[in-house]
C-alpha cells in the first residue's frame, strides 16, 4: 500500500512569490491534515479536511494560506505571497480516524 | 490549543543503554501516539495507545497511556545506533492531533 506522498520535497522561493505544495494521502483515508514544523519547535496543526470539506482550519496562520482538496483526493496548500516566517517543513498526514500517517514533508525556504 | 510538554528535549546515550522519554498535558486525550522522525523523512508511527493504563510494546519499544489520560511515556531498551532520530508524542482528541516538541536522541556507538 502506497504511503502519503508530498511534492515537492524542497522549495526555495523569494519573499513575495507564490508556492503550491501538494499532498496525496493514503487511498481511502477521508481525513487529511496539514502541519508545519519550524526548526526546533513542535509540529503545529494547520488544517483538517474530511473528504473535500474543511473540518477545521483554525491553525492556518493568515489569509495568505489557501488549502484545497479536490474531490476528496489529493490536497494543495498555496502560500501567496510568501513571507520569511513561512519557512519550515510542511507535513501532510492522512488518517482513517484512529492512526495518522505522515508524508515525508516539503521543506520550504523563503529568502 | 492544547499544549504537550515533552521531555527531555535531547538525549545523548551510549549504545546498549535504555532510554525513557515522556509527555504530559493539561488536557485529557483519547489516544496517545509516538512517532519517530529521521532526517529528510516524515514522522513514522511507532506505537498507538487507545486506553488509559494501556501498556504496549513494539520490539524494543514500550509505551504506556497514563491512567489520568494526561500523560504517556516511551521506553527504548538496549539502544542501537539506528535508534537515532527525533521522537514525537501526539495526543488525539476530537478531530485533532496535538504534538510535543520532540526528543532528539543520539546514540553513541
Amino acid at each position: 500500500e502506497a504511503g502519503v506522498t508530498q511534492f515537492p520535497s524542497h522549495s526555495v522561493i523569494e519573499k513575495g512569490q507564490t508556492v503550491t505544495l501538494r499532498c496525496d494521502p493514503i487511498s481511502g483515508h477521508d481525513n487529511l491534515y496539514w502541519y508545519r514544523r519550524v526548526m526546533g519547535k513542535e509540529i503545529k496543526f494547520l488544517l483538517h479536511f474530511v473528504k473535500e470539506s474543511k473540518q477545521d482550519e483554525s491553525g492556518m496562520p493568515n489569509n495568505r494560506f489557501l488549502a484545497e482538496r479536490t474531490g476528496g483526493t489529493y490536497s494543495t496548500l498555496k502560500v501567496q505571497p510568501a513571507e520569511l516566517e513561512d519557512s519550515g517543513v510542511y507535513f501532510c498526514a492522512s488518517s482513517d480516524g484512529y492512526e495518522q500517517y505522515f508524508g515525508p514533508g516539503t521543506r520550504l525556504t523563503v529568502t | 490549543g492544547q499544549q504537550l510538554n515533552q521531555s527531555p528535549q535531547s538525549m545523548f546515550i551510549q549504545e546498549g543503554e535504555d532510554v525513557s522519554m515522556n509527555c504530559t498535558s493539561s488536557s485529557i486525550f483519547n489516544t496517545w501516539l509516538w512517532y519517530k522522525q529521521e532526517p529528510g523523512e516524515g514522522p513514522v508511527l511507532l506505537i498507538a495507545l487507545y486506553k488509559a493504563g494501556e501498556l504496549t510494546s513494539n520490539g524494543r519499544l514500550t509505551a504506556q497511556f497514563g491512567i489520568t489520560r494526561k500523560d504517556s511515556f516511551l521506553n527504548i531498551s538496549a539502544s542501537i545506533p539506528s535508534d537515532v532520530g527525533i521522537y514525537f508524542c501526539a495526543g488525539h482528541f476530537g478531530n485533532q492531533f496535538y504534538f510535543g516538541t520532540g526528543t532528539s536522541l543520539t546514540v553513541i556507538p
